[in-house]
């Protein structure tokens, strides 16, 4: 019953600091999506995947980059944190058009 | 115009109260609608589909009128654990992203 899998649950980093946050899905979806969501607002699409081999930029992609490493993995890097990214970091994913979209249970990133 | 719009809210109701609440959005070649719900700190987690005849599921009921472009949701006999954001969401066809509102805060009162 795992669904979608974020890793890890929670991190702080220092500014300048790299990191990658995981995701797998075990649904067997093409799709796969990340989101960050600030206290008090909506989500915000960073990345997406809409099949293996393929990754498009959502509304917020800058200081971000991604990896569909199978079918099974989306990852998320940022290169070189910055304290604006502080934020809650969205996993999703879906099987296909017009089908709703499954979350992973977040990640929560702090940078000093 | 936003492609997706919600009340904010909070809509603030009495338990075993009825509420229900609406979203619109401006494209009309939307297909698929939902409805999520949020926890505080918590990830969405789908609620329920929308159909175009409306669709129900136990105490929520879930409409769709496409002449006027809004969806909504309404949930009967409410109870503490209906306090959540619940969240409009839609896609289009042939378009892998899905719009999410921004959602609108339900707290129901003891």
């Amino acid at each position: 019953n795992a669904g979608v899998t974020q890793t890890p649950k929670f991190q702080v980093l220092k500014t300048g600091q790299s990191m990658t946050l995981q995701c797998a899905q075990d649904m067997n979806h093409n799709s796969m999506y990340w989101y960050r969501q600030d206290p008090g607002m909506g989500l915000r699409l960073i990345y997406y995947s809409a099949s293996e081999g393929t990754t498009d930029k959502g509304e917020v992609p800058n200081g971000y980059n991604v990896s569909r490493l199978n079918k099974r993995e989306f990852s998320l890097r940022l290169e070189s944190a910055a304290p604006s990214q502080t934020s809650v970091y969205f996993c999703a994913s879906k099987s296909s058009s017009n089908q709703p979209q499954h979350f992973g249970d977040g990640t929560r990133l702090s940078i000093l | 115009r936003k492609e997706v719009e919600q009340d904010p809210g909070p809509f603030n109701v009495p338990e075993g109260a009825t509420v229900a609440f609406n979203c619109t959005y401006s494209n009309s070649a939307s297909q698929s609608f939902f409805w999520y719900r949020q926890d505080c700190r918590k990830e969405p987690k789908l609620l329920m589909s929308v159909y175009s005849s409306g669709n129900e599921d136990g105490r929520f009921t879930a409409q769709l009128n496409r002449a006027s472009q809004y969806i909504s949701l309404l949930i009967r006999d409410s109870k503490l654990s209906d306090s959540a954001t619940y969240l409009c969401v839609l896609s289009n066809f042939g378009n892998e992203k899905l719009t999410f509102g921004t959602g609108t805060r339900l707290t129901i009162i003891p």
